[in-house]
């Protein structure tokens, strides 16, 4: 199975300043297609996952542009350029290129500082 | 609207068995492969199994073979997961989503159905 280690676990930020979570998988993840099937997911406290940026950089509808993705191979990174309050949440990511199964990052805690 | 709504979560005890539905409104069903992905409390998200537009390919995360089995009505636009034998360890919030490649891999996610095995 693909593992995915997310870094860090624990990520306090101050308003207004950048963040960034780091993803590094224990495979390629460079699917057949060419395409690389990594998706980053925001769970703010009390809701269901949402889905922020999938193949590696495409940001969602609706996903502030303060958020970015980027990586290639075997090492991903989740941006956000200034922190709101409203970021407050913990942040998975999961890779759908080796399958099954699909594997999840053990998600970065992000709180306000 | 895209929409999955999950429901048939429960209280069960060990070794009991369970069926949880997810009823999907706002896309062409039968088109989608669908997944179902759960959460222990306080944990992370774990994927659980996966199948295919007409149910001719499933898949399923090690810890539930032999005891899950996802299975779907495309006229009823209903996604299911039949639980048997239910652990203690199964106990999680239980989702489901749509899993094409694309711009609609995971996306949306319902509400989540409670699934609590305890004696």
């Amino acid at each position: 199975d693909v593992v995915l280690s997310q870094s860090p676990l624990s990520l306090p930020v101050t308003l207004g300043q950048p963040a960034s979570i780091s993803c590094r998988s224990s495979q390629g993840l460079v699917h057949k297609s060419g395409n690389t099937y990594l998706s980053w997911f925001q769970q703010r406290p009390g809701q269901s996952p949402r889905r922020l940026i999938y193949n590696v950089s495409n940001r969602d509808s609706g996903v502030p542009d303060r958020f970015s993705g980027s990586g290639s191979g075997t090492d991903f990174t989740l941006k956000i350029s200034r922190v709101e309050a409203e970021d407050v949440g913990v942040y998975y990511c999961m890779q759908g290129t080796h399958w099954p199964p699909y594997t999840f990052g053990q998600g970065t805690k992000l709180e306000i500082k | 609207e895209v929409q999955v709504v999950e429901s048939g979560g429960g209280l069960v005890q060990p070794g009991e068995s369970l069926r949880l539905s997810c009823a999907a409104s706002g896309f062409i069903f039968a088109n989608y492969w669908m997944s179902w992905v759960r959460q222990a409390p306080g944990k992370g998200l774990e994927w659980v199994a996966h199948m295919d537009q007409d149910g001719s390919q499933k898949n399923y995360v090690d810890s539930v073979k032999g005891r899950f089995t996802i299975s779907r009505d495309n006229a009823k636009n209903s996604l299911y997961l039949q639980m048997n034998s239910l652990r203690a360890e199964d106990t999680a919030i239980y989702y489901c989503t749509r899993d094409n490649y694309g711009v609609d891999w995971f996306d949306p996610w319902g509400q989540g159905t409670l699934v609590t095995v305890s004696s």
